[in-house]
């Protein structure tokens, strides 16, 4: 699976909309790009995932570039409840999810 | 729909003692997977079941874990014997048909 790389942390003003950012310039035409979070000490929540084209859920919108090198995770109302790491995984159709540090958002009230 | 269980939730336990984590995957799914979370190393996957076979036991640390699933409902990770190091976060997580995966609350464990 390629490997991913996303800023250590991120801070976001509550009411805004977070952007996160994710690189994976080395995905393969077969991979999918997922998104988890993991609220602190709870069980890691699937956010949304996509392949090519954009994706839209009542949760988030997953935007992907063209050349698919590189995609953007963005929450258009933070709030505090938001504030939790968040994953940017990239894996074929099989179920093996392996997750990388991820980005720690804080939403600053 | 319940969402993947785990039980037990918090686990005290001291060195040299068996321990056995337990899940109940989402019903209908068909893939099972055992992760462990620390400071240090993060969300680690140890085991994943496909329509329960072990498919990928790479992350199992050594012999002292063992991990079965009898049945479509119903999984074990066991840790015999256990020492210190094996303090962590466990969690459990389910999908169908490379679908994602969802997750349980965890078994928070001390060994002492």
């Amino acid at each position: 699976d390629a490997k991913t790389t996303q800023p250590p942390s991120m801070d976001c003003a509550e009411g805004r909309a977070a952007n996160l950012p994710c690189n994976h310039s080395t995905i393969s035409g077969n991979e999918y790009v997922y998104w988890y979070r993991q609220i602190h000490s709870q069980g890691p929540q699937y956010i949304i995932h996509g392949l090519k084209n954009n994706e839209t859920n009542e949760m988030a919108s997953l935007i992907i570039t063209e050349d698919r090198k590189s995609s953007t995770l963005i929450l258009p109302h933070a709030t505090l409840r938001d504030t939790a790491v968040y994953y940017c995984i990239v894996r074929v159709a099989n179920p093996k999810l392996v997750f990388g540090k991820g980005t720690k958002l804080t939403v600053n009230p | 729909d319940a969402g993947v269980i785990q039980s037990p939730r918090h686990e005290v336990t001291e060195m040299g003692q068996e321990v056995t984590l337990r899940c109940k995957p989402i019903s209908g799914h068909n893939s099972l997977f055992w992760y462990r979370q620390t400071m240090m190393r993060g969300l680690e996957l140890l085991i994943y079941f496909n329509n329960n076979v072990p498919i990928d036991d790479s992350g199992m640390p050594e012999d002292r874990f063992s991990a079965k699933m009898p049945n479509a409902s119903f999984s074990t990770l066991k840790i015999q014997p256990s020492e210190p190091r094996d303090s962590a976060v466990y969690f459990c997580a389910s999908s169908s048909s490379g679908g994602p995966g969802y997750f349980g609350p965890g078994t928070r464990l001390l060994v002492l």
